[in-house]
């Protein structure tokens, strides 16, 4: 066990809903990321929080925003799901801002849009 | 943006031969190079990591190299074992202040008894 929590493990939605997947990080830790995973395009960057603040965005859609609320955990709202957006949506923790500490992943959120 | 390529892509060896993926990156800012190994269904976890200051980085069976003249890192495997069977991800990272790791696709080593 991680420590980093996601929650739903699984989630099936129709194309054109929105859902939101949850992240608990590891106690103490401050900074969240949130990473794409499908069979053709490995781990995407999603974005990046930092003690509330947005830190760091990589290849995340307009369709898709993020936040970190003041108890830490953090939240990735997905809107008008197409087909293409399923995939396993991993959440990691770290101790600071700066990735090079180790990075503790929660067991992903798989998200299948029919 | 950084951008990480990393090969093969799969890589099948005997149980006790040694496996190597390669890892090549762009932007020479990066200093830290985790490698992450994600079973089947799991979560990616951390195996080893080097830094920008550090040429080799050794742990039991597995070792990490950095050349960072050239841009590529590579994980050496020893002695494989049908546990090692995974998906294996390569890393860079770079950055005070706003910070993101970038991955490459993955490479999924098979250990055949």
């Amino acid at each position: 066990d991680s420590g980093v929590t996601q929650t739903p493990k699984h989630l099936i939605t129709a194309t054109g809903q929105r859902v939101t997947l949850r992240c608990s990080p590891r106690s103490g830790d401050l900074s969240v990321y949130w990473y794409q995973q499908s069979l053709d395009q490995g781990l995407q960057f999603l974005i990046q929080y930092y003690n509330g603040e947005e830190r760091a965005k990589g290849n995340i859609l307009e369709r898709f925003s993020a936040q970190q609320f003041p108890d830490l955990h953090s939240e990735l709202n997905l809107s008008s799901l197409e087909l293409g957006d399923s995939a396993l949506y991993f959440c990691a923790s770290s101790g600071t801002g700066h990735m090079d500490t180790e990075a503790f992943f929660g067991q992903g959120t798989r998200l299948t849009v029919v | 943006g950084e951008n990480v390529e990393q090969h093969p892509s799969t890589l099948s060896v005997q149980e006790g031969d040694s496996a190597v993926i390669k890892c090549t990156y762009s932007d020479s800012a990066s200093n830290y190079f985790p490698w992450y190994k994600q079973e089947l269904g799991k979560r990616p976890q951390l195996i080893i990591d080097i830094r920008s200051n550090v040429g080799e980085k050794k742990d039991q069976r597995i070792a990490v190299t950095l050349n960072k003249t050239a841009k590529h890192f590579s994980l050496h495997i020893t002695e494989t074992q049908p546990e090692d069977s995974a998906v294996y991800f390569c890393a860079a990272g770079s950055g005070a202040g706003s910070y993101q790791l970038t991955f490459g696709k993955g490479t999924k080593l098979s250990v055949i008894p």
